[in-house]
């Protein structure tokens, strides 16, 4: 199985400033058509996921543009450019390149 | 309004059996593939199945290991979990989350439920 290494496991960050959680793959989730197959979903307390980002860097809608995902093969980064309250709880990465689906272990944000 | 109503959950003892059930409503449910997600308490997501929108295919977490057993029923717009041999490590918020998948975004995973919760204890 793909394994998905998330880190840090807990990122404090104060309102305005930048965040960044890293997402390693112990395999390359490269598909034969070109595409990179990592999202990352977000998960407020005492709420079900949301998936944020597709295919490395692609938003969903309705995501705000402080939101960035960025990578390729085996290393993945998702950004915000600047933390609102809101941006609270844990973020998971997934790779949808093979079977079985995985989930990294997940970081959990909270405001200084 | 789309929505996955998920339901079924329950106290179970070691060994025992559960079976899920996601009720879906405010879309065409024999459109979309469907899969299995659960959370342990205070841990991480865990995917478990899929399956696709006619139920041909279906995979499994390698962790299961041939004790759950997913279905749907297009007619009733509802997707099935069935789990046997329950463990202590099974305690978990499993959400019915739905999919459709193609080579421009992948996975969708755009729509879960609230979750279910199993509790396996003596």
């Amino acid at each position: 199985d793909v394994v998905l290494t998330q880190s840090p496991l807990s990122l404090p960050v104060t309102l305005g400033q930048p965040a960044s959680i890293s997402c390693r793959s112990s395999q390359s989730l490269v598909l034969s058509d070109g595409n990179t197959y990592l999202m990352w979903f977000h998960q407020r307390p005492g709420q079900s996921p949301r998936r944020l980002i597709y295919k490395v860097s692609n938003r969903d809608s309705g995501v705000p543009d402080r939101f960035s995902g960025s990578g390729s093969g085996t290393d993945f980064t998702l950004r915000i450019s600047r933390v609102e309250a809101e941006d609270v709880g844990l973020y998971y990465c997934m790779q949808d390149r093979y079977w079985p689906l995985t989930f990294g272990g997940g970081t959990r944000v909270e405001i200084k | 309004e789309v929505q996955l109503v998920e339901s079924g959950g329950g106290s179970v003892q070691p060994g025992g059996s559960l079976r899920l059930s996601c009720t879906a409503s405010g879309f065409s449910f024999s459109d979309h593939s469907m899969n299995w997600v659960r959370q342990s308490p205070g841990k991480g997501l865990e995917w478990l199945s899929y399956i696709s929108e006619s139920g041909s295919n279906i995979f499994y977490a390698d962790s299961l290991r041939g004790r759950f057993t997913i279905s749907r029923d297009n007619a009733k717009n509802s997707l099935y979990l069935q789990m046997n041999s329950l463990r202590a490590e099974d305690t978990a918020l499993y959400y019915c989350v739905r999919d459709q998948h193609n080579a421009l975004a992948g996975h969708s995973f755009d729509i879960w439920g609230q979750g279910t919760m199993v509790s396996v204890s003596s």
